[in-house]
C-alpha cells in the first residue's frame, strides 16, 4: 500500500515568510507524528496527534510553529514568521495506533530560509 | 531525561569486512528500541524492534541485539548497497510514545 507522503519535498523562503508543510499519513492509521532533522543533530519531536485526542505539543520549539490534523487524517505543519534556524528537513511519521507500534517515515520536507 | 548515543559517528568497511554498530541508551522504562536506515535525501526506513533484554531479530546481514543499557547492530559481510546511515531510537513506557533518537552512524561499505 502507499507510504506516508509529504508535500512539497523541498521549500525555499525567505525570512520572516509563513510556510506550510503538508503529511499524508498511511491510510489507517491513527497515530501521526512530526519531526525536525537538523544538520549534524539527530531527529528531533514536534508533535504527536493521536486520534482524537488533545495532541502533544511539547516539543515545538517556539510559538512560531503550530499543527493541526483534519478529519484525522491528514496534517499541516505551520511555521510563521520563518528564521535561518528553522532550516532542516521536516519528516512526518505515522503508525497504526501510537504507543509500542512501528513509526513509518515519509521522505521529509526539506525547508531552505535565506 | 531520555538520551540516546551511537558509536562510532562515522564507519567504513571494506566489502565483506564484519563489524558492529553501538547504540546506549538511558530511558525511564523502556517500551521499545527501534532501528532505521536513512538513505540520503530519504526518510528513516524502519528495520528492527526490540523490547526486552535478550531479544535478538535478523535480517538478511543485519542482526540487532537488546541488554538493559545498549543495543548492538551487526552487520555480517556488508555489501556496497549496505551504505548509509543507521538510525536507533527509544521509546519509554510511560507518557506518550514519541521516539528519542540518536544522531546516528554513516555506514560506508567500499567494493
Amino acid at each position: 500500500g502507499a507510504g506516508v507522503s509529504q508535500s512539497p519535498s523541498n521549500k525555499v523562503t525567505e525570512k520572516g515568510k509563513d510556510v506550510e508543510l503538508r503529511c499524508d499519513p498511511i491510510s489507517g492509521h491513527t497515530a501521526l507524528y512530526w519531526y525536525r532533522q537538523s544538520l549534524g543533530q539527530g531527529l528531533e519531536f514536534l508533535i504527536y496527534f493521536q486520534g482524537n485526542s488533545a495532541p502533544d505539543k511539547s516539543g515545538l520549539p517556539s510559538d512560531r510553529f503550530s499543527a493541526e490534523r483534519t478529519g484525522g487524517s491528514v496534517s499541516t505543519l505551520t511555521i510563521q514568521r520563518t528564521q535561518q534556524e528553522d532550516s532542516a528537513v521536516y519528516l512526518c511519521a505515522s503508525s497504526q495506533t501510537g504507543v509500542g507500534d512501528t513509526q513509518y517515515f515519509g521522505p521529509g520536507t526539506r525547508l531552505t530560509v535565506l | 531525561e531520555d538520551q540516546v548515543t551511537q558509536s562510532p559517528e562515522a564507519l567504513r568497511l571494506q566489502e565483506g569486512e564484519s563489524s558492529s554498530l553501538n547504540c546506549s541508551y538511558t530511558v525511564s522504562g523502556l517500551r521499545g528500541l527501534f532501528w532505521y536506515r536513512q538513505d540520503p535525501g530519504k526518510g528513516p526506513e524502519f528495520l528492527f524492534t526490540l523490547y526486552s533484554a535478550g531479544e535478538e531479530k535478523e535480517k538478511e546481514r543485519l542482526k540487532a541485539t537488546l541488554t538493559k543499557k545498549e543495543s548492538f547492530l551487526h552487520i555480517t559481510a556488508p555489501k556496497p548497497e549496505d551504505s548509509a546511515t543507521y538510525l536507533c531510537a527509544v521509546q519509554a513506557n510511560s507518557g506518550y510514545s514519541t521516539l528519542t533518537f540518536g544522531k546516528g552512524t554513516m555506514l560506508l561499505v567500499s567494493p
